[in-house]
């Protein structure tokens, strides 16, 4: 398998553009999740689903951030417009319905916002 | 609602040493703890976790993490310290009694460098 796949590995956009970022779980597994890095707050989780439907997103920022995950093999996290203080490493995740609860992460987005 | 704690920001040690790196946890109810890796420009590895049993828990890449319940404590540790586990380390909570609704709470990470 090769693991979780994320795209862009880099984007770089203007202040009020629209970004959006995908994710491809691995075959399998039932959950996936979005995390965001900076270093001021270090990771936070931002939304999960589990087969395919949201179950928690009190992480989602505000308004400009939404999610979705239309089929088990991808989703996406949209932001719009975006904002500078958006600029951060945004990491998808998934697991498996297992006893192991190991997170499998992909490489990450960096997305700069100017 | 759970979290952990990473009093330290990096840590550094020489090459063949032991190394520590700490975590304290606050939690209703039973911990579910975990340590993961981060190498630069990729996602978080995952190393180990205590979910319940022995307070010496087993991870990859030789290291171990003792659960200590009286002290809330968390830490990882590795007998001899090698320069490839240079990396950005994270202690995490499972926020939820039950695995299939519980989501990682993330502490804010401890640089390790190792030298030569």
């Amino acid at each position: 398998d090769a693991g979780v796949i994320q795209s862009p590995r880099h984007e770089v956009t203007e202040m009020g553009q629209e970004v959006t970022l995908r994710c491809k779980p691995i075959s399998g597994h039932d959950y996936l999740f979005w995390y965001r890095q900076t270093m001021m707050r270090g990771l936070e989780l931002l939304i999960y689903f589990n087969n395919n439907v949201p179950i928690d997103d009190s992480g989602m920022p505000e308004d400009r951030f939404s999610a979705k995950m239309p089929n088990a093999s991808f989703s996406t996290l949209k932001i719009q417009p975006s904002e500078p203080r958006d600029s951060a490493v945004y990491f998808c995740a998934s697991r498996g319905d297992s006893g192991n609860e190991k997170l499998f992460f992909g490489s990450g987005t960096q997305l700069s916002v100017l | 609602a759970q979290s952990v704690a990473q009093p330290e920001d990096q840590v550094n040690v020489a090459e063949g040493n032991p190394l520590t790196v700490k975590c304290t946890y606050s939690v209703s109810g039973n911990p579910y703890l975990f340590w993961y890796v981060q190498y630069p420009n990729r996602g978080l590895q995952f190393l180990l976790k205590y979910i319940t049993g022995d307070n010496l828990v087993k991870g990859s890449y030789g290291f171990e993490a003792e659960f200590n319940k009286s002290q809330t404590s968390f830490h990882l540790k590795k007998p001899s310290a090698l320069v490839s586990d240079s990396a950005l380390y994270f202690c995490a909570v499972r926020d939820g009694v039950d695995r299939n609704t519980g989501k990682l709470i993330f502490g804010q990470g401890t640089t390790l460098q190792v030298k030569p």
